[in-house]
């Protein structure tokens, strides 16, 4: 099955800075890559996501960029607010057939003002 | 805000007992798909359900069971309660093969 590996696990920038946070994943047949915003007693939000056939994609300022050669896929928050601070997770999919989304284990990010 | 709603938002069980947890799906999607997040982890997959038939399932026991309804809400059924079921339970709703709405979830206590 697929495995999401994700790093770092805790991430710490002055507000204004960039934020990367990247995963890898082992299952060539994952075609979708959605990334979700987790805050405190909430369930994840989806922020972004990408499809294998798109190499990059870019809302505001989040982007995320896929390498499907290197089974890389990156989020990139730039300009960060305090309100970005959050658990970041990324996930890998395999849209045929039934959706099975298999999760990153997360990155807290902390935006220091 | 998603249009997902699960109930209850808290629950306390003992060891051994059964527990239901509910999950409205938002209009329109006619897929939800129930998640385990044990404290510091990312969701695991229990299973999926769409137009009233389990379409696939993780790896999780048999004690761990569903249901979708005609309206495509669904119910989380887990029997047998140990420890390790403690955990957030979140149920998230789809068009089929699109992306996954998730709800705010149920922490579920087992003491």
């Amino acid at each position: 099955g697929e495995n999401v590996e994700q790093h770092p696990s805790t991430l710490s920038v002055q507000e204004g800075d960039s934020a990367v946070i990247k995963c890898t994943y082992s299952d060539s047949a994952s075609n979708y890559f959605p990334w979700y915003k987790q805050e405190l007693g909430k369930g994840p939000q989806l922020i972004i996501d990408i499809r294998s056939n798109v190499g990059e994609k870019k809302d505001q300022r989040i982007a995320v960029t896929l390498n499907k050669t290197a089974k890389h896929f990156s989020l990139h928050i730039t300009e960060t607010q305090p309100e970005d601070s959050a658990v970041y997770f990324c996930a890998g999919a395999n849209s045929g057939g039934y959706q099975k989304v298999t999760f990153g284990i997360g990155t807290k990010l902390q935006v220091i003002p | 805000e998603t249009g997902v709603t699960q109930s209850p938002t808290h629950l306390i069980k003992t060891r051994g007992q059964q527990v239901t947890l509910r999950c409205s799906s938002q209009s329109g999607h006619n897929t939800v798909s129930w998640y385990q997040q044990a404290l510091g982890q990312g969701p695991q997959f229990i299973f999926q359900y769409y137009r009233e038939e389990e379409n696939g399932r993780g790896n999780f026991p048999p004690r761990f069971s569903g249901l979708q309804f005609p309206n495509y809400s669904s119910e989380l059924n887990v029997n047998a309660l140990e420890l390790d079921d403690s955990a957030l339970y979140l149920c998230a709703s789809s068009d089929i093969g699109n992306e996954q709405f998730f709800g705010p979830g149920t922490r579920l206590t087992v003491l």
